[in-house]
């Protein structure tokens, strides 16, 4: 198993452009979601799903987008790049029960925002 | 008032050391509970499960104390290898299972 994999691990993006995050995992886990992590914080939830076709906001949705077309992949869609969004990105998939299994991540994108 | 407050550190600590991090949570609905390691620049890792009566894997020990919303995590005999980061983590039936992490606080394990 390849686990949780993320293209690409470094990105520098020009203000206002776009760019798709690609995250897969290959664990037949239903539950997937994106993090953001910036120096001094937590990381937070950007967006996350519980399965194939259903996806949600999470606490810091604004100015990125998610699709789940198939259980393997959740990729994660900056709209038009802010400085803001210079981030460390990262994935993580893990059984969907009443309580959550471990998370599983994947080794993270790097972002700069220009 | 964040969610989850972590001291930041960093904690430097001679090899052999024994050293203990704590944690606080601010919501009392929050259900697990976890401690995370995450080396530099590198991805998260779930470290130990926290549950109620304690814990202890190894060299390490957890402990949760659910009347004042504290978590702890005690290493014994530290090893330069346990250098890392150390995230507290809750988690919220919101947001689908919702994990909240801690900032981290910084173990620097010394020869």
């Amino acid at each position: 198993n390849a686990g949780v994999t993320q293209t690409p691990k470094f990105q520098v993006l020009k203000t206002g452009q776009s760019m798709t995050l690609q995250c897969a995992q290959d664990m037949n886990h239903e539950y997937m979601s994106w993090y953001r992590q910036d120096p001094g914080m937590g990381l937070r939830l950007i967006h996350y799903s519980v399965g194939a076709g259903i996806t949600d906001q999470g606490e810091v949705p604004n100015g990125y987008n998610v699709s789940r077309s198939t259980t393997e992949d959740f990729p994660l869609r900056l709209l038009s790049a802010a400085p803001s969004q210079t981030s460390v990105y990262f994935c993580a998939s893990s059984q969907q029960g009443a309580l959550p299994d471990t998370q599983y991540f994947g080794p993270g994108t790097r972002l700069t925002v220009l | 008032r964040k969610e989850v407050e972590q001291d930041p550190g960093p904690f430097n600590v001679p090899e052999g050391a024994t050293v203990a991090f704590n944690c606080t949570y601010s919501n009392s609905a929050s259900q697990s509970f976890f401690w995370y390691r995450q080396d530099c620049r590198k991805e998260p890792k779930l470290l130990m499960s926290v549950y109620s009566s304690g814990n202890e894997d190894g060299r390490f020990t957890a402990q949760l104390n659910r009347a004042s919303q504290y978590i702890s995590l005690l290493i014994r005999d530290s090893k330069l290898s346990d250098s890392a980061t150390y995230l507290c983590v809750v988690s919220l039936m919101e947001y689908g299972n919702k994990l909240v992490f801690g900032a981290g606080t910084i173990l620097r394990v010394k020869s």
